[in-house]
């Protein structure tokens, strides 16, 4: 069974930095396509980055420069690195996972980033 | 970007009933179309990829059907689980996801 357990939010002031974990089991990170995606409280989803098997990355335009998606092979993990956090930025970042490109087979449950001063 | 635009924003429907959920895309995204449900206060579910394919473990009544531009997901005879909300996603370019539909009861 596969499962993806996202760590790392919290409430964090405007400009600030937080590193978001997804830890997999059931899963190979680095030969599956790993994606973060996000909701904002009450709205729609919005993919946020990849990580492909052969370690290119990729970020919605919107988000580039902020955002750094990476894995962690020895401990099976995602990771999604965001600096210069902004109050848009709030929302419920989930991990997903896939064997095909663009796509989420299997999710976590999510983690809240909730920006604020 | 490509915009995925879903209708009805709602659906009011009793159990048994056949549900039948739009999405169209701006532009042509062939059959990289899939289908996703999510519950209240959980992760979203894949349901259809490729626009027809069921996932796995997904019940028969659930069907996905188009290409191109346009396509629908329908549910033939509502369970109560199905009551939720359902978004289309393409994955021709880069991800984006419609606004989605939600299913209520009537």
């Amino acid at each position: 069974e596969v499962q993806l357990a996202e760590s790392g939010g919290g409430v964090i002031q405007p400009g600030g930095s937080l590193r978001l974990s997804c830890a997999a089991s059931g899963l190979t990170v680095s030969t599956n396509f790993m994606s973060w995606v996000r909701q904002a409280p009450g709205k729609g989803l919005e993919w946020v980055s990849i990580l492909y098997p052969d370690g290119a990355t990729y970020y919605a335009d919107s988000l580039k420069g902020r955002f750094a998606i990476s894995g962690d092979t020895s401990k099976n993990t995602l990771h999604l690195q965001i600096n210069g956090l902004r109050a848009e930025d709030t929302a419920l970042y989930y991990c997903a996972g896939s064997s095909r490109p663009n796509l989420g087979d299997f999710w976590g449950q999510g983690t809240l980033v909730t920006v604020s001063s | 970007e490509v915009v995925l635009t879903q209708s009805p924003a709602t659906l009011s429907l009793s159990p048994g009933q056949r549900a039948t959920l739009s999405c169209r895309a701006s532009q042509s995204v062939s059959s990289y179309l899939a289908w996703y449900q999510q519950k209240a206060g959980q992760a979203p579910r894949l349901l259809i990829y490729d626009a027809s394919n069921r996932a796995t473990g997904i019940p028969a009544r659930f069907s996905g059907s188009g290409s191109g531009t346009d396509f629908t997901l329908t549910i033939s005879s509502l369970e109560p689980e199905d009551f939720a909300v359902y978004y289309c996603q393409q994955g021709l370019y880069w991800p984006t996801f419609g606004q989605g539909t939600k299913v209520e009861m009537k």
